[in-house]
């Protein structure tokens, strides 16, 4: 379905590399979001977006990085800092003024071999 | 910054009868409380949410309440069914533009018994 598309959906990485992780929505929303998603541990903010050009570092931004080049797409890089980065990664938008009400994607499975 | 907390962490239920989620919350100044279902291996979506000058919010078999007072905030289900099992998110955030994310509990999994 549309409105904000992930990819890919399962992704395989040694250690040492670096990927990422695309997220584009066509619901015109301002703000995007990744997210985090471990079992147990709920949905933990690394980075979010409320404009283009501008980010701002959520509670786990460590060993992340992303860009906001244009208003639908918000990649999320994964580097090799990333101690732990074997998790299911989501990203989600929102409109401006209703920054509760997160537009989910299907979600990105990384698992480092 | 805020602090959510969730209960229980699981929640198993007969077929027909009600479950309840508990959530509370540390920030007083939050105002807007959402409810996320995650269906196993599809994408969270918002089902009920509630802000702060309304103390319960229904819709069909689900319902939400709010205690400011106390700082706790739960979920029910009422005449449950199959479909209802997933895993339930509660949030809470400042509801304002600019506010800058969501504060998550650590999720409920709901199983419902045939």
């Amino acid at each position: 379905d549309g409105g904000i598309t992930q990819s890919p959906k399962y992704l395989f990485r040694k250690e040492g590399q670096n990927v990422t992780l695309s997220c584009e929505q066509n619901l015109n929303h301002d703000a995007m979001y990744w997210y985090r998603q471990d079992p147990g541990q709920g949905l933990r903010l690394i980075y979010y977006s409320q404009i283009v050009n501008d980010f701002q570092k959520g509670d786990i931004a460590e060993g992340y990085s992303v860009s906001r080049e244009k208003k639908e797409s918000f990649p999320l890089t994964v580097t090799s800092a990333q101690k732990n980065p074997t998790a299911f990664y989501l990203c989600a938008s929102s409109p401006i003024n209703r920054v509760g009400e997160l537009f989910f994607g299907e979600g990105s499975r990384l698992t480092v071999l | 910054g805020e602090n959510v907390e969730q209960h229980p962490s699981t929640l198993s239920v007969q077929e027909g009868d009600s479950a309840v989620i508990k959530c509370t919350y540390s920030d007083s100044a939050s105002n807007y409380f959402p409810w996320y279902k995650q269906e196993l291996g599809k994408r969270p979506q918002l089902i009920i949410d509630i802000r702060s000058n309304v103390g319960e919010k229904k819709d069909q078999r689900i319902a939400v309440t709010l205690n400011k007072t106390a700082k706790h905030f739960s979920l029910h289900i009422t005449e449950t069914q199959p479909e209802d099992s997933a895993v339930y998110f509660c949030a809470a955030t400042l509801d304002q533009t600019g506010a800058n994310n969501l504060f998550f509990g650590t999720g409920t999994r709901l199983t419902v018994i045939p």
